[in-house]
C-alpha cells in the first residue's frame, strides 16, 4: 500500500524553525518527484515546494523568499521541509504529496498532514 | 502565476442530483486540469488528472470535461459520500496553482 506519514508539526514562536518529515512506503520513493502542499485553517490549498527524484531540482513558491528549504534522502525514503523564520500566515496543515509523473503535476498521493501554528 | 478560478464557492444539492462546478483558468493550460476531493479533516484525493482522466477507484458517476480555459467537474448523481469540498488545480507550469474550492453540501 502506497502511503506517506508527515510528522514534526508543532507549535513554534514567530522566527522560529521547525523541520517537517515524510516517510514514504509502498512504492519506489527514488523514482518520485516529490511535493509539500499547505492549507491554513479555513482556507484553500497552496502548493509550496518541490523536488526531483534525485534532488537536484527544487522549486518553491515565490511568496516564501527563500524561508523554507526541501530535501530529501532516497537511502531512508524520507522527504524533509526546513521551515525558518516562521511566521503566523505559516500557520497551516502540511501536506507532503507524490507527484503522479514528471511530464504533469498531478498529485495522486498524500499524507494526512501535520499542523504547524505559529503563535506567542 | 496562473489564476484558477471555481463557481460556484458553494451549492446545496440532493442525493441523485446532478452537479457540475466549473473552474476557468487566466490562460490557456491546456488539458493540465485535475479535480480533488476533500472531507473535513482529511488529505485531498486526486480524482481526475488531464482534464478528464479518471482516477483508479474513483466512481464512474464522476466526470470531466474542457473547452478552452473552461473546465467542467460533473457529478452524475449525487451519493451521501460526494459532499465535500473540490478544487481544481493547473499541472501546465509551476507553480502549480489551486481553486478556491466548491464546497457541497446537503440541501
Amino acid at each position: 500500500e502506497v502511503q506517506l506519514v508527515e510528522s514534526g508539526g508543532g507549535l513554534v514562536k514567530p522566527g522560529g524553525s521547525l523541520r517537517l518529515s515524510c516517510a514514504a512506503s509502498g512504492f519506489i520513493f527514488s523514482s518520485y518527484t516529490m511535493n509539500w502542499v499547505r492549507q491554513a485553517p479555513g482556507k484553500g490549498l497552496e502548493w509550496v515546494s518541490s523536488i526531483s527524484s534525485n534532488g537536484v531540482y527544487k522549486y518553491y513558491t515565490d511568496s516564501l523568499k527563500g524561508r523554507f528549504t526541501i530535501s530529501r534522502d532516497n537511502a531512508k525514503n524520507s522527504l524533509f521541509l526546513q521551515l525558518d523564520s516562521l511566521r503566523a500566515e505559516d500557520t497551516a496543515v502540511y501536506y507532503c504529496a507524490r507527484q503522479s509523473n514528471v511530464a504533469a503535476t498531478d498529485f495522486d498521493c498524500w499524507g494526512q498532514g501535520t499542523l504547524v501554528t505559529v503563535s506567542s | 502565476d496562473i489564476q484558477m478560478t471555481q463557481s460556484p464557492s458553494s451549492l446545496s444539492a440532493s442525493v441523485g442530483d446532478r452537479v457540475a462546478i466549473t473552474c476557468r483558468a487566466s490562460q490557456s493550460i491546456n488539458t493540465y486540469l485535475n479535480w480533488y476531493q476533500q472531507k473535513p479533516g482529511k488529505a485531498p484525493k486526486l480524482l481526475i488528472y488531464g482534464a478528464s482522466n479518471l482516477q483508479g477507484g474513483v466512481p464512474s458517476r464522476f466526470s470531466g470535461s474542457a473547452s478552452g480555459t473552461d473546465f467542467t467537474l460533473t457529478i452524475s448523481s449525487l451519493q451521501p459520500e460526494d459532499f465535500a469540498t473540490y478544487y481544481c488545480q493547473q499541472s501546465y507550469i509551476t507553480p502549480p496553482t489551486f481553486g478556491g474550492g466548491t464546497k457541497v453540501e446537503i440541501k
